[in-house]
This record gives structure tokens, C-alpha cells and sequence, in this order.
């Protein structure tokens, strides 16, 4: 199994322009998520899905869209970026009823 | 507001040495409470879960405590290695779901030859 894996792993924006962050897993995991990483702050959740369909927003969700068309993928979309939106983002990944959470290797956004 | 704070922020140790990493949280009602371990560069690895009637867990060199009582979780590393340079996060989880995770800001450990 390749576990959870993110593209791309860095990626520099201009204030404005869009783009989506892909995520996968290929553990027919139900639940999947999205974090934030900031410098001298825990992570914090974006947004998060329990299955193909369903997504509900998390912490800080401003600025940020997802769907969940399959169990395998949750892309994440920035559709006008901002200087604020500049961080690493993660994504996890947990079976139903189960503890465990698998987190992606991240990819650093730049926005200027 | 549920918080989990770690100390100390950053910690240097000597390579063969021991070291405790500090956990204090308010997040109610509580789960269960997990140590992860975070290289430079790369995603969070689970090292435990514990949940409220396991009080100590190991993996490896790793240990980890938990006081449900006072709120307090401690992780010991043991015979220290270059590889556990690292950040440690402890998070808190009000239930199983997602959206009630509490992640503390996370310990710094450098180890040095």
C-alpha cells in the first residue's frame, strides 16, 4: 500500500490565483481530512469527509472547497489565494471506528 | 475552549541519553489521547494511543503516560538516538470522529551526537 499520498509537495501561488491540492489513499479508508500547519501552532482542520458525498467543514475553513466524488480522493481547493493561505497542508486518512489516523507527507504552499 | 499544552518547546539531549516530553490538556469529555511523532519535512506518525483506563503504553523506546485525573500525559524516550530528532505532538480527542482532535503545538527534541 502506498498509504496517503499528497501532490504536489511544494507549490509557489500568486495572490489570486487558484489551484486544488490532491490527496489519495489506497486503504479504502472512510474518513479523510485536511490540516494546516503553521509555525508555533498545532494543526488545524480544514475540512473533512466520512465518505464518498459527505463533507463537513472543520476549524478554519475559510478560503478553502472540497468534495469527495470517491472513497480513494479528497482534493482540497484554493480558489483565490491569499498571503494568509501560505502554509503546509496535510491530509489524513482513518478507517471507520478505528483510532488510527494516517497522515499524507504534506505539500508546502507559498502565496505572494 | 478544549487546549492541550506541551512542554518543554524544544529540548536538546545527548545521543544515548533519556528524555520526558510533557503533555497538559482541558479537552472534555475526553477519549483518548495519542503522541505523534513528526520528522522534518514529512507527515505525523502515530507512536500511541491511549485511551482513559490505560495509563502507560509502549512502543519501542517510547513510553507513554497518562493521568486522566490531573489531565497530564508525559512521553519518555529511551537511550536516545539521532533518529528521534523530531517534533512530538500530543493530541486529544473528544470522541472518535474528526472534527474534535486537539492538537498541542508539539516539542522540538533534537538529539546530538
Amino acid at each position: 500500500n502506498a498509504g496517503v499520498t499528497q501532490t504536489p509537495k511544494f507549490q509557489v501561488l500568486k495572490t489570486g490565483q487558484s489551484m486544488t491540492l490532491q490527496c489519495a489513499q489506497d486503504m479504502n479508508h472512510e474518513y479523510m481530512s485536511w490540516y494546516r500547519q503553521d509555525p508555533g501552532m498545532g494543526l488545524r482542520l480544514i475540512h473533512y469527509s466520512v465518505g464518498a458525498g459527505i463533507t463537513d467543514q472543520g476549524e478554519v475553513p475559510n478560503g478553502y472547497n472540497v468534495s469527495r466524488s470517491t472513497t480513494e480522493d479528497f482534493p482540497l481547493r484554493l480558489l483565490l489565494a491569499a498571503p494568509s493561505q501560505t502554509s503546509v497542508y496535510f491530509c489524513a486518512s482513518k478507517r471507520t471506528g478505528g483510532r488510527e489516523q494516517y497522515f499524507g507527507p504534506g505539500t508546502r504552499l507559498t502565496v505572494t | 475552549k478544549n487546549q492541550v499544552e506541551q512542554s518543554p518547546q524544544s529540548l536538546i539531549i545527548l545521543e544515548g541519553k533519556n528524555c520526558t516530553l510533557q503533555c497538559n490538556y482541558t479537552v472534555s469529555p475526553f477519549s483518548n489521547l495519542r503522541w505523534y511523532k513528526q520528522d522534518t519535512g514529512r507527515g505525523p506518525v502515530s507512536l500511541t494511543i491511549m485511551t482513559f483506563s490505560e495509563n502507560t503504553k509502549s512502543n519501542g523506546r517510547y513510553t507513554a503516560t497518562l493521568d486522566a485525573d490531573t489531565k497530564q500525559s508525559s512521553l519518555h524516550i529511551t537511550a536516545s538516538q539521532l533518529s528521534d530528532s523530531a517534533s512530538y505532538i500530543c493530541v486529544v480527542s473528544a470522541d472518535s470522529g474528526y472534527s474534535t482532535l486537539t492538537f498541542g503545538k508539539g516539542t522540538m527534541l533534537l538529539v546530538s551526537p
